[in-house]
């Protein structure tokens, strides 16, 4: 198994340029997760979905929009990049049998520069 | 919502010293996770605390969950190079199984 899978690694955008991170995961996961890292703010959750078809907003959404088309996969759109948005980006996922107990597993991460 | 307070936010120990950090909480929590980092890495599932008073170990690791379940700390035996990365204790916060993490404890390890 290849667990959490993420793409790309690094990426570096311009203001204004768009891109989508794709996550995707093997361990027939019902839960996904978005998060951004920031140094010294520890990770913030961006979106989550709990299901395929469904997502949600978590902590930090705004200038983010995610979809989740099929079970194994949930990817993070950013329409027009700003600099504050230069972070590290990790998904996560959880298998999630009974709420509130579920161990979460994270992808290698990606690297977004925008400058 | 739910706040996490994590202390310290950075700690230098020689190789043989111990290590702890400390996660507190504004409100009673139903159980608590702790996942460490590597520098350059992903954040990896450590433990899980339930119970009020719960201690836990993991070879040089000593996990304990509060008797009010407010607060929990980690703490390393005699700590060796490998254990250098950012140490989190994250929460579980309202549906969809969400965490909220603390801002982390980073140990570094020198020789």
């Amino acid at each position: 198994n290849a667990g959490v899978t993420q793409t790309p690694k690094f990426r570096v955008l311009k203001t204004g340029q768009s891109m989508t991170l794709l996550c995707a995961q093997d361990m027939n996961h019902e839960y996904m997760y978005w998060y951004r890292q920031d140094p010294g703010m520890g990770l913030r959750l961006i979106h989550y979905s709990v299901g395929e078809g469904t997502t949600a907003k978590g902590e930090v959404p705004d200038g983010y929009n995610v979809s989740r088309l099929k079970k194994q996969n949930f990817l993070l759109g950013l329409e027009s990049a700003a600099p504050s948005q230069t972070s590290v980006y990790f998904c996560a996922s959880s298998y999630s049998m009974l709420a509130g107990t579920d161990t979460q597993y994270f992808g290698p991460g990606t690297r977004l520069t925008v400058l | 919502g739910q706040q996490v307070m994590q202390i310290p936010q950075y700690q230098h120990v020689q190789e043989g010293e111990d290590f702890t950090t400390y996660c507190n909480s504004s409100t009673t929590l139903s159980n608590i996770q702790w996942y460490k980092q590597r520098p350059g890495g992903h954040p990896v599932f450590l433990i899980q605390l339930v119970k009020s008073g719960e201690v836990k170990k993991q070879k040089r690791l000593t996990f304990q969950f509060g008797e009010a379940k407010k607060n929990s700390s980690l703490h390393i035996t005699a700590t060796q190079t490998t254990d250098v990365g950012t140490y989190f204790c994250a929460l579980f916060t309202g549906g969809g199984n969400k965490l909220t993490f603390g801002t982390g404890t980073q140990l570094k390890v020198e020789l």
